[in-house]
């Protein structure tokens, strides 16, 4: 069983269009993130739900919105995608500081 | 506001031989300090962390790190390296936020292991 699991792995799409990204938890953390990673590696923290409230948002454009149905799912959609979107995106989950797991990453190419 | 600094970009070593990854940060308090391994195509997983008590910390596959609190430093140390260590390593400093705990990240480490 994969403990943080994110799907697509893959999403090619083309500039303008609107896409989501789903990610579910099986390890019963409270809390659950989404990271940028960009062509240069460096991991930036987009957004934090700690039992299916907003804690983090950070300054990224409000064409990405989270979506936590509940605690073990936090997904991430984003609007009138464009060419800068692109990059592996990380879903992620934790129970205070022992517990942070990422799932395997989804790879956004606009074109 | 807190920061993690990895100064080298690439270290490339040869199989076998020892390997320090360097890792600086600035906190104001004591820190809770993480390395994790990033292969190819997947995502981290973390190698071993550092709350509090004794300073050198063990990690899994054979890592381990030394925090220095006067040098401000939490290098990963591995005695011998594998072919299979190559990869991208992160330093990570913590804080906690709203009930959130959220690590920032130095810019990584690629390792590049020749045969």
């Amino acid at each position: 069983d994969t403990a943080v699991s994110q799907t697509p792995k893959y999403l090619v799409t083309q500039m303008g269009n609107d896409k989501s990204i789903k990610c579910e938890q099986n390890l019963g953390h409270d809390t659950m993130y989404w990271y940028k990673q960009d062509s240069k590696k460096f991991l930036k923290i987009m957004f934090s739900y700690n039992n299916k409230e907003l804690i983090i948002n950070e300054t990224v454009p409000n064409r990405f919105s989270p979506k936590s149905p509940d605690k073990a799912h936090l997904n991430l959609h984003i609007n009138s995608l464009e060419l800068g979107d692109s990059a592996v995106y990380f879903c992620a989950s934790s129970q205070d500081w022992h517990g942070y797991t990422f799932g395997s990453g989804t790879r956004l190419t606009v074109v | 506001a807190q920061s993690v600094t990895q100064p080298d970009i690439h270290i490339t070593v040869s199989e076998g031989a020892s390997l320090e990854l360097r890792c600086n940060y600035s906190y104001g308090a004591t820190p809770y300090l993480f390395w994790y391994v990033q292969s190819p195509g997947q995502g981290l997983q973390l190698l071993l962390k550092y709350f509090s008590g004794d300073t050198l910390v063990q990690g899994i596959k054979g890592f381990e790190a030394e925090f220095k609190r006067s040098q401000s430093s939490f290098n990963l140390r591995k005695p011998s390296v594998h072919w299979s260590d190559a990869a991208e390593y992160f330093c990570a400093v913590g804080q906690t936020s709203g009930g959130s705990y959220i690590p920032t990240f130095g810019r990584g480490t690629s390792l590049i292991v020749h045969p």
